[in-house]
């Protein structure tokens, strides 16, 4: 097992433009989660997965981002009408469901809005 | 509301010198609390964990943190620090329904030879 990837690891993307991202978690972790960093800040949660299930969305999560997990494997973020405010690190984990809050985070995919 | 306080932007220490990085948190239950250390680029990795039984906590790397209730607090040591441990480290709180975790701002730790 090859841990949590994420791809791609750096996206620089137009104000205006839709982009998405995928994680690939740990084959046996039906949990997975998708954080966001913003420089010098720590990560704040966005959403989260039980298997294909989106059990929980935090309000930082505008109309403008759709998170997916189809078929419990892997998960996409897309965000629509990128805008400035959308440059963080937006890091993915996963977990099992009885390991509450045992988390293995991907390396993470830095978006740039120009 | 939960909240975790890294009161220490950054600091400085000398390769082999202990280190200290505090971390107070507000919770309103028994709180699960996480050390996390994230190098440049890379994703978070969790040195430690506490979720009840001996404050003391020992992690990963040569990392223990100790669990004080009456302050609040769960501070991160280290006897000697190496330089490869230069890194941010971010001390946590597990929120309600086992899935939510609430990061601090972090505190970046420089070693100078």
């Amino acid at each position: 097992d090859t841990g949590v990837s994420q791809n791609p690891r750096h996206k620089i993307t137009k104000r205006g433009q839709n982009v998405t991202f995928r994680c690939d978690p740990i084959s046996e972790h039906n949990r997975l989660y998708w954080y966001r960093q913003t420089l010098g800040q720590g990560p704040e949660f966005l959403t989260y997965f039980q298997n294909e299930a989106q059990l929980e969305k935090s309000r930082l999560l505008s109309d403008r981002f759709s998170a997916e997990r189809p078929k419990g494997s892997f998960s996409t973020l897309e965000i629509q009408r990128t805008e400035q405010g959308d440059s963080a690190m937006y890091l993915c984990a996963s977990s099992l469901e009885r390991d509450n809050y045992g988390y293995t985070f991907g390396s993470g995919t830095r978006l740039t809005v120009v | 509301a939960q909240s975790v306080t890294q009161p220490d932007i950054h600091i400085t220490v000398s390769e082999g010198a202990s280190l200290e990085l505090r971390c107070n948190y507000s919770y309103g239950a028994t709180p699960y609390l996480f050390w996390y250390v994230q190098s440049p680029g890379q994703g978070l990795q969790l040195l430690l964990k506490y979720f009840s039984g001996d404050t003391l906590v020992q992690g990963i790397k040569g990392f223990e943190a100790e669990f004080k209730r009456s302050q609040s607090s769960f501070n991160l040591r280290k006897p000697s620090v190496h330089w490869s441990d230069a890194a941010e480290y971010f001390c946590a709180v597990g929120g309600t329904g086992g899935f939510k975790t609430i990061f601090g701002a972090g505190t970046r730790l420089f070693v100078k030879a």
